[in-house]
């Protein structure tokens, strides 16, 4: 299988709260998980990466922590802020080629109220 | 340094028309992604290219659709007779080498009348 599955589609959160964006995969041959930022009319940036030989990876205010055994991985944004505000995607890809057919969760929408 | 470049950002087509997209990879990377992406949903593979080369076109659809990265200029997505169903958001995305993370271009918006 090669879906990823994220959670939730929308997410609103206050200024300085935490932001989490949960995504699973069923594909056990997945070895690079990043996550893409998109604003409106742009394309995604890369946010942060993780492999699967570590279980949490820190840049900054975001955090991705990876759970091999439950196959999920989530996206943590602490002091949330609104210029936070975007589209999320998790992503998977396989094998050794880990910058190659990158497949994406459907997106979350994150609002941060001021 | 400029990132990846896609040309037009809009591009407005009549249902049977031709629709060209273009994207130049970001300098010193000749690794080329097409993706698409449909209003409220993620980003769908389409292909994958090297220079004069399609690695993985598993994502295209059979018939209509084209792509190629000639040695010399940007690659082009080709789509032929254009229909309702293919309006969308096209991103090219482009890597140094295959083990390198994506960069995106901002996409051609395709609107189909």
């Amino acid at each position: 299988q090669q879906q990823v599955k994220q959670s939730p589609q929308s997410l609103i959160v206050q200024k300085g709260g935490i932001s989490i964006i949960n995504c699973a995969y069923e594909n056990t041959a997945f070895d690079y998980f990043p996550w893409y930022q998109q604003f409106p009319g742009k394309g995604p940036a890369l946010l942060i990466a993780i492999r699967p030989d570590v279980s949490e990876k820190k840049e900054g205010r975001f955090t991705i922590s990876f759970n091999k055994s439950a196959k999920q991985f989530s996206l943590h944004i602490m002091d949330s802020q609104p210029g936070d505000s975007a589209t999320y995607f998790c992503a998977a890809s396989l094998g050794e080629t880990s910058g190659s057919r990158l497949t994406f969760g459907e997106g979350t929408q994150l609002t941060v109220n001021p | 340094n400029a990132g990846v470049m896609q040309n037009p950002r809009h591009l407005v087509r009549r249902r049977g028309q031709e629709a060209r997209l273009r994207c130049s990879p970001m300098k010193g990377h000749s690794h080329v992604y097409w993706y698409r992406q449909l209003p409220e949903e993620g980003l769908k593979f389409m292909v994958y290219l090297q220079k004069e080369n399609i690695i993985d076109e598993s994502g295209m659809p059979k018939e209509r659709f084209s792509a190629e990265f000639p040695k010399e200029g940007p690659s082009i997505l080709r789509i032929q007779q254009v229909v309702r169903g293919d309006s969308a958001a096209y991103f090219c995305a482009s890597s140094q080498n295959k083990n390198s993370p994506l960069h995106f271009g901002n996409g051609t918006r395709l609107t189909v009348t």
